[in-house]
């Protein structure tokens, strides 16, 4: 079955760089596009990036542009997203989707990042 | 960028009875060369990860209930649950995924009357 475990989150200072990884198994990694959302407690979902499945081309929210990197590592069948530069308004759970059809279908728990002094 | 507007903000609806959402983007999100429109409804409950509901504005995912439906094309969009079941209680979310960012709405919370 498909499954998408997320890790990687924890508490960070202001302007400090943290990595998230996404382990996938259960499909056939390099086939699918993957997305980052996260959510800022008691708020809604915001999207954050997008890799098309062959890692050519990568989107971001202009909230993280210019600091946040989305990758794919398609031998270990894992998703990044590097965050730099962070701030208290980054404060959210990070989740990991998959793309099917033009959209996020199946999604990780989730993994908390607190961004704090 | 595309704005994704939701109305209601929330909505008590009576079991049984239906329940409908509407979603409004600032720009069409229809793609005109696959007659498809890229907007998708979620679900949420508390504790849990999203669960998309419907894609391509009116294709239900396997294994959602028949009761919800998806509606509209282009820039007006409805999400329906025919007759609310207690477990429908959640926060609904519509996504376009036309054009990167591929922006949320606000959200909708769902409650029993």
């Amino acid at each position: 079955q498909v499954r998408l475990v997320e890790s990687g989150g924890g508490v960070v200072q202001p302007g400090r760089s943290l990595r998230l990884s996404c382990a996938t198994s259960g499909f056939t990694f390099s086939s699918y596009a993957m997305h980052w959302v996260r959510q800022a407690p008691g708020k809604g979902l915001e999207w954050v990036a997008v890799i098309l499945y062959d890692g050519s081309h990568q989107y971001y929210a202009n909230s993280v542009k210019g600091r946040f990197t989305i990758s794919r590592d398609i031998s270990k069948n894992t998703l990044y997203l590097q965050l730099t530069s962070l701030r208290p308004d980054d404060t959210a759970v990070y989740y990991c989707a998959r793309d099917v059809r033009g959209s996020e279908d199946y999604w990780g728990q989730g993994t908390q990042v607190i961004v704090s002094s | 960028d595309i704005v994704m507007t939701q109305s209601p903000d929330s909505l008590a609806v009576s079991l049984g009875e239906r329940a409908t959402i509407n979603c409004k983007s600032s720009q069409s999100v229809l793609y005109s060369s696959y007659n498809k429109n890229y907007l998708s409804w979620f679900q949420q409950k508390p504790g849990q990860p999203p669960k998309r509901l419907i894609y391509w504005a009116s294709s239900r995912d396997s294994g959602v209930p028949d009761r919800f439906s998806g509606s509209g094309s282009g820039t007006d969009f409805t999400l329906t649950i025919s007759s609310l079941q207690a477990e429908d209680v959640a926060v609904y979310y519509c996504q376009q995924s036309y054009s990167p960012p591929y922006t949320f709405g606000q959200g909708t919370r769902l409650e029993i009357k």
